[in-house]
């Protein structure tokens, strides 16, 4: 069955790399796209980027100059890397399937020193 | 980048009742292949979000029918005839016509 699973360091540091993966299992990285969403504590759904299954990627412009998606398809994984992080980037990061049709449960990143 | 504009913000239903949520999108979400990609989802307290509806007015698998969705260009409607206590929750609307994709700002049901 499709699932996708987020994993990656529950806190970081303010100035510090955030780095997430996102392990895929029941498709093809080159048959869907992967986008990462991401949700402050209490609040709504932010879009952060995608990866397309030519590897094709695309960002929100707001955070395209810190931000940067791979992947691997040999080990089904896509890769977020988000630099410069601060306090307003904690917040749930979750990956999901192009068209929104399944979802990783989210892992937690908390920006603090 | 498209705004999307969903209202109310809140809404409170009694089971059984029906009610409507609307996403109003800043410009069309008519693609160039004729598709229209304006999702709904609902995130349950404490869970990733689930898709509701695909494309307007497709229902995704699985998710009852009293789940409805319609509209074009850049207006759209969610209904929910006959709300149930599982229902609950936070809705989302989301397009993917244009890049960068947007989300709604959300629509919180509550059940009286």
């Amino acid at each position: 069955q499709v699932q996708l699973k987020e994993s990656g360091p529950g806190l970081v540091q303010p100035s510090q790399t955030l780095s997430l993966t996102c392990t895929v299992s029941g498709f093809s990285l080159t048959s869907y796209n992967v986008h990462w969403v991401r949700q402050p504590p209490g609040k709504g759904l932010e879009w952060m980027g995608r990866m397309r299954y030519n590897g094709d990627t695309s960002y929100n412009s707001a955070l395209k100059s810190r931000l940067s998606i791979s992947r691997d398809t040999s080990k089904n994984q896509v890769f977020l890397k988000m630099n410069s992080l601060q306090t307003d980037d904690t917040g749930t990061y979750y990956c999901t399937r192009g068209g929104f049709d399944y979802w990783g449960q989210g892992v937690m990143v908390t920006v603090s020193s | 980048d498209v705004v999307l504009t969903q209202t109310p913000p809140t809404l409170s239903a009694t089971i059984g009742q029906s009610v409507s949520i609307s996403c109003r999108s800043s410009q069309s979400l008519l693609h160039s292949n004729g598709n229209t990609y304006l999702n709904w989802l609902l995130q349950r307290p404490g869970q990733p979000p689930q898709l509701l509806i695909y494309l307007v007015s497709r229902l995704e698998s699985g998710v009852p029918n009293r789940f409805s969705g319609s509209g074009s260009g850049t207006d759209f409607t969610l209904k929910i005839s006959g709300v149930e206590a599982e229902d609950l929750g936070v809705y989302y609307c989301v397009q993917s016509t244009h890049a960068p994709l947007t989300f709604g700002s959300g629509t919180k049901l509550e059940i009286k």
